[in-house]
């Protein structure tokens, strides 16, 4: 199984900052079709995650240009650009490049 | 527009069976597959497999073999998850979701929380 390896967030992010959350995969999610299946995720809290990036770095319809997704092929990072209130929960990166779709264990962004 | 809502908690004992619901709603619900999602408390996301919607035919990730089962009720449009023989590391919330854009969980249900306490 491919594993997800997240980093940690120095909490809590100053309001209207930037944070950036890494995660790792343990095979390459560069696929042959010249994408990379690494998705990303929020989980607000008592709520059901929502899709934020696919594709590496394709915001999800209704997402705010505030999130941006980049990396290679095994590194890849999720920028939030003006850290808000709303922005806070877990974000979880995922792997769909083969079965079984793993996630990484999760960043917990908190707000200063 | 594409909705999917799960059953209510539910409260079991060890070794009783557990079955949960999500209804799909917004799309032909036999155009996506329906996949389910485990997250014990205060723990991250596992993936548990999922069900070809159309054939019936599920798929499951290799901790979730024996005592789970994925099933269909095509006709109303609905995905369930069955859990025989509970035990205490079976609470948790389950999720059911959808990959409508196939290459990213899209759609996500409400999320069912499964305890299980003697």
């Amino acid at each position: 199984d491919i594993v997800m390896t997240q980093g940690a967030l120095p909490n809590p992010v100053p309001s209207g900052e930037s944070a950036s959350i890494t995660c790792q995969s343990s095979k390459s999610l560069l696929y042959s079709d010249g994408k990379t299946y690494l998705n990303w995720y929020l989980q607000r809290p008592g709520q059901s995650p929502q899709l934020l990036i696919y594709w590496m770095s394709t915001r999800a319809s209704g997402v705010s240009d505030r999130f941006s997704g980049s990396g290679s092929g095994t590194d890849f990072t999720l920028k939030i650009s003006r850290v808000e209130a709303e922005d806070v929960g877990v974000y979880y990166c995922q792997q769909f490049l083969e079965f079984p779709n793993t996630f990484g264990a999760g960043t917990k962004l908190e707000l200063k | 527009q594409i909705q999917l809502v799960q059953s209510g908690p539910e409260l079991k004992k060890p070794g009783e069976s557990v079955k949960i619901s999500c209804k799909a709603s917004g799309y032909t619900f036999t155009d996506y597959a329906m996949h389910w999602v485990k997250q014990a408390p205060g723990k991250g996301l596992k993936w548990m497999g999922w069900i070809n919607t159309y054939t019936g035919k599920p798929t499951y990730a290799d901790d979730f073999k024996g005592r789970f089962v994925f099933s269909l009720e095509a006709s109303a449009s609905t995905a369930n998850l069955q859990i025989s023989n509970l035990k205490n590391e079976d609470t948790a919330t389950y999720f059911c979701a959808i990959n409508y854009g196939r290459y990213y969980f899209d759609y996500w249900g409400q999320g069912v929380m499964v305890t299980v306490s003697s």
